[in-house]
């Protein structure tokens, strides 16, 4: 168990629809990211938030938005929501989003759009 | 971020040391290497990083060539529940922060 917790475990909805996906990082982790896997795509980094403010953007689309709020949970947001949208959505965290710390991933929610 | 190059899959017998090695030719010098591993769908989990000493923990060693080129994952004693996808990142400050870059890993297979 690596303390970063995400719900839900599982989504199921249908193409333009909007989800909210939520993650608690670790007791301490000021830094949280967030990663997309898919099949043909690997696993992706998509934001970073770093004590309520973004701090790095990967491949995100501007379909999706993050936020982290006061108590440094973070909420991913997909709207308009496509097939290719299905895939397994990390939430990591570490103490300071620096280059030596180790992240902790969190079990992940499956999405899958229809 | 450097590029590594990792073979697609490996196989391990259990109880034998299990060397993974990925290539990571075009390393600068502030950059780290770093290890994860993922078990099925779970979400991936750290095993060890380095800057250019080899480096051991309660998981696994890190042996890192002294041109820091190339390194080497030694899990030494396999068992089944090693049976994983293993990445291998090299980690420096970009546009993306310090996000993982995972790449393509290599599929380790441990069999009875």
């Amino acid at each position: 168990d690596s303390g970063v917790t995400q719900t839900p475990k599982h989504l199921i909805t249908a193409t333009g629809q909007r989800v909210t996906l939520r993650c608690s990082p670790r007791s301490g982790d000021l830094s949280v990211y967030w990663y997309q896997q898919s099949l043909d795509q690997g696993l992706q980094f998509l934001i970073q938030y770093y004590n309520g403010e973004e701090r790095a953007k990967g491949n995100i689309l501007e379909r999706f938005s993050a936020q982290q709020f006061p108590d440094l949970h973070s909420e991913l947001n997909l709207s308009s929501l496509e097939l290719g949208d299905s895939a397994l959505y990390f939430c990591a965290s570490s103490v300071a989003g620096t280059q030596t710390e180790t992240q902790y991933f969190g079990p992940g929610t499956r999405l899958l759009v229809l | 971020d450097a590029k590594t190059t990792q073979p697609t899959s490996m196989d391990c017998a259990e109880g034998r040391a299990a060397n993974l090695p990925c290539n990571h030719s075009t390393i600068s010098g502030n950059e780290y290497v770093y290890w994860y591993r993922q078990i099925h769908s779970q979400g991936p989990q750290y095993i060890i990083h380095g800057l250019k000493n080899n480096e051991t923990n309660e998981m696994a060693s890190l042996i890192i060539t002294e041109d820091r080129k190339s390194s080497t994952l030694i899990l030494p004693h396999a068992t089944l529940r090693d049976t994983a996808v293993y990445y291998c990142i090299v980690s420096a400050n970009s546009n993306s922060g310090y996000a993982l870059n995972f790449g393509k890993g290599t599929s380790l297979l441990v069999t009875p």
